[in-house]
């Protein structure tokens, strides 16, 4: 299995910009996805990385490096809507299985 | 189009007792997941269907879990008998067949076990 590791909590500022960063065991690895969930809500797709660089979707971004088995998150211009749990969860191609991180709680504050 | 189902949303049970959740993915996907989500922590995968057949229960406590996808498309998930650290919202995903393709959850049942 993976191991997948992830701050616990993190606060920013409206407005800021944070990142959120994932490391993972690279044996069976074949790609990591981060997903975004509200307090007491299901867990919603935000990205898919399965090749090394930085995808850019509007405010947010998501980085792989393979070789380091390190990825990160990026949100820009952060909103109050934006405090949620960031999951990450590498992805084992051998089955077409998740791994979840802990998640990482995302505070923005005024 | 519809996204995944799922029944009830809350259930309170005392331990000891059975209980069972249903989940219907979205159509067309042939790739169904439960997982258990415990406060404060990311989703744990239970048990991974293809089709109707069976991928993955390596995590499933099959001593009290049991989860049956009969005809491919809706499923159930059991607890009997059902224990306090069971207590916990139970996820059921879809996706379609194939490498990295996007989990898309249900809202969800939160199961109390008092």
């Amino acid at each position: 299995g993976q191991n997948i590791d992830q701050p616990t909590e993190m606060t920013a500022t409206e407005g800021a910009i944070v990142q959120i960063n994932c490391t993972y065991q690279t044996s069976g690895f074949n790609g990591l996805f981060w997903y975004q969930q509200h307090a007491g809500e299901a867990p919603t797709f935000l990205s898919y990385n399965v090749l090394d660089g930085l995808e850019e979707k509007g405010r947010f971004s998501s980085f792989l490096s393979r070789s380091k088995g390190y990825s990160y998150l990026l949100l820009k211009e952060l909103q109050m809507k934006d405090s949620a749990s960031y999951l990450c969860a590498g992805y084992n191609n051998a089955g077409n299985m998740l791994t979840f991180g802990g998640g990482t709680r995302l505070m923005v504050k005024p | 189009e519809a996204g995944v189902a799922q029944s009830p949303r809350y259930k309170i049970i005392e331990k000891r007792q059975s209980v069972a959740f249903w989940c219907n993915p979205i159509s067309g996907h042939a790739t169904l997941y439960w997982y258990q989500q415990i406060l404060g922590q990311g989703p744990k995968l239970l048990i991974q269907f293809q089709n109707n057949g069976v991928v993955d229960d390596s995590q499933l406590p099959k001593d009290r879990f049991s989860a049956e996808r009969l005809k491919g498309v809706d499923s159930t998930l059991k607890i009997q008998p059902a224990k306090l650290e069971d207590s916990a919202v139970y996820l059921c995903a879809s996706s379609r067949q194939g490498p990295g393709n996007e989990q898309f959850f249900g809202p969800g049942t939160r199961l109390t076990v008092l």
